[in-house]
């Protein structure tokens, strides 16, 4: 069974940089799509990007010049930096492992971790 | 954005009986909508991808349906573990939109 774990900080003050990582285990991250997602309190999920495991990226137009989504194949672990953050920011993040039903569509998301929630505070 | 949007918001049900949740995409997403299952503390869990294919592991009762904008959701016998949170989600085109939940309780 793949599991997904995010770790990092809790708390992060405004205009800063969020970073998360996210640990895949009984899966090798040298395969699929790997993606970021996130809550706000009382408010819908957002998918904010993913990173396939040849490297390319793709993100959500409303965050793209914020976000950057990295992997390291060596760790088994992939990324997640948001800059200049605001109260805005302030949400569940979870990471997903996103699968393709065939190479021309994209990619599912069938495997997530429990969310990690990250606040924006001074 | 394509939006997606879910009906009803809640719906309070008693175990045994069968539901229907719907969701509907503001434009035609084909069969590329996903269905999720979400209890507080524990990671999302996918139930049905293309509209009606059910995810490995996930039991029969819960069917998916539809094509183009409008989409179901249906629980044919309610269990105590069923109660959740129920979200649909399109995967036609990024960026990638979900509904705003459907939260089953118990009556």
């Amino acid at each position: 069974q793949v599991q997904l774990q995010e770790s990092g900080p809790g708390l992060v003050k405004p205009s800063e940089t969020l970073s998360l990582t996210c640990t895949v285990s009984s899966d090798s991250i040298s395969s699929y799509y790997w993606s970021w997602i996130r809550q706000p309190p009382g408010k819908r999920l957002e998918w904010i990007g993913y990173i396939h495991y040849s490297g390319s990226t793709d993100y959500n137009p409303s965050l793209k010049s914020r976000v950057t989504i990295s992997v390291d194949t060596s760790k088994n672990q992939f990324s997640l930096r948001l800059s200049s953050v605001t109260a805005a920011d302030t949400a569940v993040y979870y990471c997903a492992r996103g699968r393709t039903i065939s190479i021309f569509d994209p990619p599912l998301f069938d495997y997530w971790g429990q969310g990690t929630l990250v606040t924006v505070s001074s | 954005d394509i939006q997606m949007t879910q009906s009803p918001s809640s719906l309070s049900a008693s175990v045994g009986d069968r539901v229907t949740f719907t969701c509907r995409a503001s434009q035609s997403i084909r069969n590329y909508l996903n269905w999720y299952q979400y209890k507080p503390g524990k990671a999302p869990k996918l139930l049905i991808y293309s509209a009606s294919s059910l995810q490995s592991g996930v039991p029969s009762r819960f069917s998916g349906s539809g094509s183009g904008t409008d989409f179901t959701l249906t629980i044919s016998s309610l269990q105590p573990e069923d109660f959740a949170t129920y979200y649909c989600q399109q995967s036609y085109s990024a960026p990638y939109t979900f509904g705003q939940g459907t939260n089953l309780e118990i009556k």
